[in-house]
């Protein structure tokens, strides 16, 4: 089954320990992105990648770190989370015909 | 930028008919239009790409005018089913990402 896999689904952590939210797809897309989603501010992007070690920012990266090593992965690294890091976040993938595709979510809070 | 989508909410009872606008002050390449129910991802309904096209999914429809910049999702006879927050997503020229509105929350009442 075409799918995008985002572990853990919620996660409780204390401002300054990094954490490791996990994306991976298993339909060979090249284009892969990560969303926070907040109340009243919709989707807003924080990094995307067109390929294999390729990555690029998007509209809200402070704070956040990603790699893409492999193309089927792309981690989200928070070094130093912070309460205003508290969000729920999305993993999409993409192929040529642009529709993404969205993991499951991971509900984050930072305390 | 993000572009803005009106209304922000929107009550129907089922069977009426609804319109989500989504405006951009960038020159757009495409627009997509996403369904997330509460609890869930978004879902893809349509992308719809620059040339003035119309699309349409049973009674989900949707338009993209690129010289206004603007595209909307029609929702015709609505069904119970149709609840939901839409997004729509804008993809501009020179950049290589999609931009989501703040969304429309729909809610059909029997």
């Amino acid at each position: 089954e075409a799918q995008v896999t985002q572990n853990p689904r919620y996660l409780i952590t204390v401002t300054g320990k990094k954490l490791t939210v996990t994306c991976s797809q298993n339909m060979n897309h090249e284009y892969m992105s990560w969303y926070r989603q907040d109340p009243g501010l919709g989707l807003r992007q924080i990094y995307y990648s067109m390929n294999v070690e390729v990555t690029d920012k998007g509209d809200v990266p402070e704070g956040y770190k990603v790699s893409r090593k492999e193309k089927r992965n792309f981690p989200l690294i928070l070094e130093s989370p912070s309460p205003n890091q508290t969000s729920l976040y999305f993993c999409a993938s993409s192929g040529p015909s642009g529709k993404l595709f969205f993991g499951s979510g991971t509900q984050l809070s930072v305390l | 930028q993000q572009p803005v989508q009106s209304p922000q909410a929107v009550i129907l009872r089922e069977g009426e008919d609804a319109v989500i606008n989504c405006s951009s002050s960038k020159a757009l390449y495409s627009v997509h239009w996403y369904r997330q129910k509460h609890g869930e991802a978004p879902v893809f309904l349509m992308i719809l790409l620059k040339g003035g096209e119309q699309k349409g999914h049973e009674k989900i429809s949707a338009s993209f005018n690129e010289k206004k910049q603007q595209s909307s999702l029609y929702l015709t006879a609505s069904q119970l089913s149709y609840s939901g927050t839409y997004f729509c997503g804008t993809w501009d020229f020179g950049n290589e990402k999609l931009t989501f509105g703040t969304g429309t929350r729909l809610t059909i009442i029997p």
